[in-house]
């Protein structure tokens, strides 16, 4: 069974640019996520989609990020315009029961 | 969300067993006791979880205390690819929600 598939590995951008993430779920797995770790700290869910309807985005930053999961499979995580403290690794996950499976991640960096 | 505390550190060698406490005094009823690591440059992974009764897999064993205050990670015979963070995370069941909130967990060195 093939894992969460996620591109790019690693972005390099200077402030008040504009970069997108996708995230390939494992096939089936209705729920996806995706989650901000900075670095020392544990991920932090970002946005939480069942099929293509959002479940809760509490605590994207709707200002500056934007998601979507339009057929229910893929998504893509936006950021626009990006700031210093977006640096980060940007984790996707899916799960359809109890297991939440993570892709590699991609790491950004705002010069 | 219900909190959990775990120590920032612990050390051990290699082919010993490895203890990692999580305390968790305001857990709910329905709350679960998940258990993720993460390793070096990858994304997190899933260990194992509970709700009251001990649990074991392949990875490990779940110990749950029996006021459900606090659990502990047991790997039998640590390896240097067991060199990770863990995460003691509680996952709230009621209404279908799957959200986990990490904390820092326990970073884990394994001697050889």
């Amino acid at each position: 069974e093939a894992g969460v598939a996620q591109s790019p590995r690693y972005k390099i951008i200077e402030k008040r640019q504009s970069v997108a993430f996708w995230c390939n779920p494992i096939s089936g797995h209705a729920t996806l996520y995706w989650y901000q770790q900075i670095l020392g700290q544990g991920p932090k869910l970002l946005i939480q989609f069942q099929n293509n309807g959002v479940v809760d985005d509490s605590q994207l930053p709707k200002d500056r990020f934007s998601a979507e999961r339009l057929k229910g499979v893929d998504s893509t995580l936006k950021i626009q315009p990006a700031k210093l403290e977006d640096s980060a690794v940007y984790l996707c996950a899916s799960s359809r029961y109890n297991e939440q499976f993570f892709g590699p991640g991609t790491r950004l960096t705002v010069l | 969300d219900a909190k959990t505390t775990q120590p920032n550190s612990m050390e051990s060698n290699e082919e010993e067993p490895v203890h990692l406490p999580c305390n968790h005094s305001t857990i709910s009823g329905t709350d679960y006791i998940h258990w993720y690591r993460q390793l070096p440059s990858q994304g997190p992974e899933y260990v194992i979880h509970g709700l009251t009764s001990n649990v074991n897999n392949r990875m490990a064993s779940l110990a749950i205390a029996e006021d459900r205050k606090s659990s502990t990670l047991i790997l039998h015979r640590a390896t240097l690819r067991d060199a990770a963070v863990y995460y003691c995370i509680l996952r709230d069941n009621v209404g279908g929600s799957e959200k986990l909130v990490f904390g820092k967990g326990t970073k884990l060195t394994v001697n050889p």
